[in-house]
C-alpha cells in the first residue's frame, strides 16, 4: 500500500550540529509539506514543495531548509540545531489531481520527535 | 495571509452529550476547510472536510457546517464516545497549503 514514512521517529542532537529529517511518500504526490507541532499552536508550516526542483519557505522557515530531487522525498535539514527547534516534526503530502482521497486531502506522515540539548 | 483561529482550546462533555467545535477564517479566497483528528502521539488524521460551495456535511456522527459570509465554520459531533476523545483541527486552504488552527482539546468523560 501507499504510504508516507518519516525517520527518524526520535531524535535528540545537541545545539549547534546539523539534523536532517527525512520523508518518504510512495503515493506519486507533487506536493509536500514539513510543519513543527507544538502545545498551543496547532501545525505550522516550515517549508513546501509542490514538485521536484520546487521549494518554497513558509511561516517558520527561519533555521531550516529543504531540497526535493525527485517526486518521493523532501528531507528537512536543520543547519545549526537551537533549542527553540524542539519540536514534533510532521510530513505530509498532498496532490488534488490524486485519484481517491478527498479534495486537496494532506496525508501526514507519523512524525518525528526532535528534541536540541 | 490567512488566519485561523479556534475555539474552545479545550472542551470535556459528558458520553453521550454532543461536542460542537468552531472556528474562524480571514481569506475570502479559502475555499476548501478540513478537519484533522489527532489522537495521543498519532498523526493528524482527515475525518471529514466541506467545499466552499456546501453549506454542510454529515458523516454518521459528525457534522461540519460552513457560512461563507461570516467566515466560520463548525464541527459537530453527536452522541460522543470516549473513542473521540482527541485533538481537533480545523484548516483553511490557501492555495494548495493549508492554514490550521491551534486545535481543540476533547475529552469525553464516561
Amino acid at each position: 500500500d501507499a504510504e508516507i514514512t518519516q525517520s527518524p521517529r526520535h531524535k535528540i542532537t545537541e545545539t549547534g550540529r546539523q539534523v536532517t529529517l527525512a520523508c518518504h511518500q510512495t503515493w506519486n504526490h507533487n506536493n509536500m509539506f514539513w510543519y513543527r507541532q507544538d502545545l498551543g499552536h496547532g501545525l505550522r508550516l516550515i517549508h513546501y514543495s509542490y514538485g521536484v526542483h520546487d521549494t518554497n519557505k513558509g511561516e517558520v522557515s527561519d533555521g531550516y531548509s529543504v531540497s526535493r530531487s525527485n517526486t518521493e522525498d523532501l528531507p528537512l535539514t536543520l543547519e545549526s540545531a537551537a533549542s527553540s527547534q524542539t519540536s514534533v516534526y510532521f510530513c505530509a503530502s498532498s496532490d488534488p489531481n490524486s485519484a481517491g482521497g478527498s479534495y486537496n486531502e494532506q496525508f501526514f506522515g507519523p512524525g518525528t520527535r526532535l528534541t536540541v540539548l | 495571509g490567512e488566519n485561523v483561529e479556534q475555539h474552545p482550546s479545550t472542551l470535556s462533555v459528558q458520553e453521550g452529550d454532543s461536542a460542537v467545535i468552531k472556528c474562524t477564517y480571514s481569506d475570502s479566497a479559502s475555499n476548501y476547510f478540513p478537519w484533522y483528528k489527532q489522537e495521543l502521539g498519532k498523526r493528524p488524521q482527515l475525518i471529514i472536510d466541506i467545499r466552499s460551495n456546501v453549506g454542510e456535511k454529515k458523516d454518521q456522527r459528525i457534522a461540519v457546517t460552513l457560512n461563507k459570509t461570516a467566515k466560520h465554520f463548525s464541527l459537530h459531533i453527536t452522541e460522543t464516545q470516549p473513542e473521540d476523545s482527541a485533538v481537533y483541527f480545523c484548516a483553511a486552504s490557501y492555495g494548495q497549503n493549508f492554514v490550521f488552527g491551534p486545535g481543540t482539546r476533547l475529552s469525553v468523560l464516561p
